[in-house]
């Protein structure tokens, strides 16, 4: 099946640090990734929609310069917290779907990320 | 009210049982379908992926999707511990590369 990879799995740093996390798509080319935001026992949330070469797509109420992304290549697309803070940490998850039309997305195993 | 309904259990279930798993929506306008299995710190693994309404079956799962009632069921036959997980549907408007809605997920136990 289709292999998502996602890097770091874990991340503790203090407030105010930005931390980059890392999308893969190990063997397939990824037209489209996402980026999702889970808090605990709650459901995943899509924060933005990126395409790659061009501008990532946001969800209403997710800050677009507070979480930068950037898909530069068909197997890599990045997420990068600036400036976080406490209330920014949570599980993220990036998905990848394979091609262009309705193919399913396949999922990263996430990052935890830890602001203190 | 949220766009999709799932409860959250915890569901514990003794290994062979069959196991029902469903969700609830509100938007008339999805049209396809998921369900899929996370483990602890993993992410979500996709099980099945169903367009409209109708059943699909693949080895012990099986979907259905009734659209006229908005609900949508995964069936587990013959369960099995290492089934025991987190279980989210999610649903979208017009495809995959759309939005996709999650449940909250519903936490299975299979015991011995």
């Amino acid at each position: 099946g289709a292999v998502v990879s996602q890097h770091p799995s874990r991340v503790i740093c203090k407030s105010g640090t930005s931390v980059k996390i890392e999308c893969r798509s190990l063997d397939f080319q990824a037209t489209t990734m996402f980026w999702y935001r889970q808090f605990p026992k709650q459901s995943l949330m899509l924060m933005a929609t990126s395409n790659e070469g061009s501008k990532a797509t946001y969800e209403q109420g997710v800050e677009k310069d507070k979480f930068l992304i950037n898909h530069a290549s068909l197997t890599l697309s990045t997420l990068t917290v600036t400036s976080a803070h406490p209330e920014d940490s949570s599980f993220y998850i990036c998905s990848a779907m394979r091609g262009a039309g309705n193919q399913p997305q396949h999922f990263g195993d996430g990052t935890r990320l830890s602001i203190l | 009210q949220k766009e999709v309904e799932q409860d959250p259990g915890p569901l514990s279930v003794p290994e062979g049982a069959i196991v029902s798993l469903n969700c609830t929506y509100s938007n008339s306008a999805f049209q396809y379908f998921m369900w899929y299995r996370q483990y602890s710190r993993k992410g979500p693994e996709l099980l099945m992926y169903t367009y409209s309404s109708g059943n699909k079956e693949d080895g012990r799962f099986t979907a259905q999707v009734d659209k006229s009632s908005k609900y949508i069921s995964l069936f587990i036959r013959d369960s099995q511990p290492s089934d025991s997980a987190t279980y989210l549907c999610a649903m979208s408007v017009s495809g995959t590369a759309s939005k996709l809605t999650f449940g909250t997920g519903t936490r299975l136990q299979v015991t011995l």
